[in-house]
């Protein structure tokens, strides 16, 4: 398998509910990214690990937990989200950081 | 503040019609500016990087070029194969936190 993989594909929760976004990437790449998708809006960076930093966006609400194990697996973990949560959620890998990103198809988040 | 603007947010094209899309931007210090595709259902998939005023850069019937203010991704004698969105993305400075995408234009080539 090549690429960056995620899963699930589609998710929908309650607000009460816990989960998690799983991201594989089998690029060899150094750095990965969460970004959140949504409409007519430009894709809002929310994590990024590399072998450099972790960068965190400050405007992310703490309901948002990643974790990064390893180089190729990134996690999101959610928990008691809100409606407005409800978006696209795309992990990112690069060889280096911010150039020419690899993105996964996305997990399509619906928050009930 | 560092702002990267698209246009037109959608644009309908007959096939062989060519055309072109414009990613505007405002940053201080240009490291990279980078044009992705996103089909729907998917993740954006890379498509050029320009890093200097004047650098062009070709793949089929796509060319983008980059000014000192802007960029632009030419479709030449587009085909439906080519209806996607179009997403423009900028790095200003180093960092992770500093690359900045556009909202993209929504492209339909109709037979």
């Amino acid at each position: 398998e090549t690429g960056v993989t995620q899963t699930p594909r589609h998710l929908v929760m309650g607000m009460t509910n816990k989960k998690s976004l799983k991201c594989e990437q089998h690029l060899g790449h150094n750095a990965m990214y969460w970004y959140k998708q949504s409409a007519k809006k430009p894709l809002e960076l929310m994590f990024v690990y590399s072998l450099e930093e972790r960068v965190e966006n400050n405007s992310v609400p703490s309901r948002f937990s990643p974790e990064c194990p390893n180089s190729s697996h990134l996690f999101l973990h959610l928990h008691t989200l809100q409606p407005e949560d409800s978006a696209l959620y795309l992990c990112a890998s690069s060889m280096v950081t911010n150039e020419k990103l690899f993105f996964g198809s996305g997990t399509q988040l619906s928050v009930l | 503040e560092d702002q990267v603007t698209q246009s037109p947010e959608a644009l309908r094209l007959q096939e062989g019609e060519s055309s072109s899309l414009n990613c505007s931007y405002t940053v201080s210090g240009l490291r990279g500016l980078f044009w992705y595709r996103q089909d729907p259902g998917k993740g954006p998939e890379f498509l050029f990087t320009l890093y200097s005023a004047g650098e062009e850069k070709e793949k089929e019937r796509l060319k983008a070029t980059l000014t000192k203010k802007e960029s632009f991704l030419h479709i030449t004698a587009p085909k439906p194969e080519d209806s996607a969105t179009y997403l423009c993305a900028v790095q200003a400075g180093a960092g992770a936190n500093n690359l900045f995408f556009g909202t993209g234009t929504r492209l339909t080539v109709i037979p």
